[in-house]
């Protein structure tokens, strides 16, 4: 069954401050991995995709990396901003042929930057 | 700004009632997709058009429907609303057919069913 998981579900951190998100997946065949930044009640926009020959990919403050043999992925923010409070979620593509129905989102992970 | 455009922005209604959610894809972008988001809940894939016709199922309800118009733009209906029909219901929109590519969000439909 292809599956996202992120971990953790939920982060709290001091202005400042880094962190690293976690996705693990077990989509296959692979195609891409996306990081989306959601705020609260508004729409996800893309942050990085990532394709199986990228190992890392940086946004200013957000840097992903993907190791695709062990099937893990994880976006690191460095110097956190209270801007940086949102919902961070993973998607991974794989190779259907087809539609959407070829995306597997994450639950996300809640981060909350403290002043 | 993603450059795709939802209406309304808030919607109340009670159960048994039907609505309609519009969305108008980024200019060019020919795939429109929908998705619903429960509070706290992950985005669940609903459907998606490409150049008006369906391209992929996900687990949209039967009381559910969409449409793409000739024009791009988007709908997605429903209908005998339930109170767990309460949700962001967002559209996004990509250039491709297949999923692989970047999808662009719009700001989401916020639905509430009293």
């Amino acid at each position: 069954k292809n599956q996202v998981e992120q971990s953790p579900q939920s982060l709290i951190i001091l202005e400042g401050k880094n962190c690293t998100l976690q996705c693990n997946y077990t989509v296959s065949p692979f195609s891409n991995l996306r990081w989306y930044k959601q705020d609260t009640g508004r729409g996800p926009v893309s942050l990085t995709i990532m394709t199986f020959s990228e190992n890392t990919k940086s946004n200013g403050r957000y840097t992903a990396t993907l190791d695709a043999d062990t099937k893990q992925s994880s976006l690191h923010i460095t110097a956190s901003q209270l801007s940086d409070s949102a919902s961070y979620i993973c998607v991974v593509s794989r190779h259907s042929g087809g539609g959407a129905d070829g995306l597997t989102f994450g639950k996300g992970t809640h981060l909350i930057i403290q002043p | 700004d993603s450059g795709v455009t939802q209406t309304p922005k808030h919607l109340i209604t009670a159960t048994g009632q039907r609505v309609t959610l519009r969305c108008s894809p980024r200019s060019g972008d020919l795939s429109v997709y929908w998705y619903q988001q429960s509070l706290d809940q992950g985005l669940q894939f609903l459907i998606q058009y490409y150049n008006g016709e369906e391209r992929a199922k996900g687990n949209i309800l039967e009381r559910f429907s969409a449409q793409q118009f000739p024009d791009l733009h988007s709908e997605l209906n429903l209908s005998s609303l339930e109170l767990g029909d309460s949700a962001l219901y967002f559209c996004a929109s990509s250039p491709s057919p297949g999923g692989a590519g970047e999808l662009f969000f719009g700001e989401g439909s916020r639905l509430t069913v009293l």
